[in-house]
């Protein structure tokens, strides 16, 4: 049973570009965490979907960042515009919802905006 | 959420036991205390969680006072494996996001 895949591990993009960056939650997990951390500090809430639906997005910055989980496919987290301080890891955690305890966290995307 | 209060740092020789505490004088009645590790900036990996019982995994151990003030994670023996950054959260469970402090450095030496 594959854990949380993030994709890509790695990404560098240019300053004003879009970055897109991909989470499949575990097989059988409908919610989907998406948290941010800036080097040397700590994890950050940014957002929580279930299938097709927002959550909270208390954290989620109010400009250019944006999240969907779709009935199909992975969840997706998208950056526009990037700027140097959008440079972080970004994770993703997945849970069944419901009577589950202990998220499953994937491996990070390394955002770095040159 | 309760508040969570833990050491910023803590030293362990390898093979010992490492006891990491943790302070949720807050904490309701339907929180659990939940403890995750991050080891150089993977991601976080789930240890343990409890309500107001005792709890035993094959990772850890955890002990929670009757009060459920405080909560004591216990690595029974640590290995240099186990250098990490430690989080002690209190929330309330499923469906909720959990809210990251800045969590314990256990360094284990050997």
């Amino acid at each position: 049973n594959a854990g949380v895949m993030q994709n890509p591990r790695h990404l560098v993009r240019r300053r004003g570009q879009e970055a897109r960056l991909r989470c499949s939650p575990m097989k059988g997990h409908s919610h989907v965490y998406w948290y941010r951390q800036l080097p040397e500090e700590g994890l950050k809430f940014m957002v929580y979907l279930q299938k097709e639906n927002i959550i909270d997005e208390s954290g989620m910055p109010k400009e250019r960042f944006s999240a969907e989980f779709p009935k199909e496919g992975p969840s997706i987290l998208r950056i526009q515009q990037v700027v140097r301080g959008d440079s972080a890891a970004y994770f993703c955690a997945s849970s069944a919802g419901t009577g589950d305890h202990g998220y499953t966290f994937g491996s990070g995307t390394r955002l770095t905006v040159v | 959420d309760a508040k969570t209060t833990q050491p910023p740092s803590m030293d362990c020789a390898e093979g010992r036991a490492a006891n990491l505490p943790c302070n949720h004088s807050t904490i309701s009645g339907n929180e659990y205390v939940y403890w995750y590790r991050q080891i150089h900036s993977q991601g976080p990996q789930y240890i343990i969680h409890g309500l107001k019982n005792n709890e035993t995994n094959e990772m850890a151990s955890l002990i929670i006072t009757e009060d459920r003030k405080s909560s004591t994670l216990i690595l029974p023996h640590a290995t240099l494996r186990d250098t990490a950054v430690y989080y002690c959260i209190a929330t309330t469970s499923y469906g909720n996001k959990l809210v990251f402090g800045a969590g314990t450095i256990l360094r284990v030496k050997s």
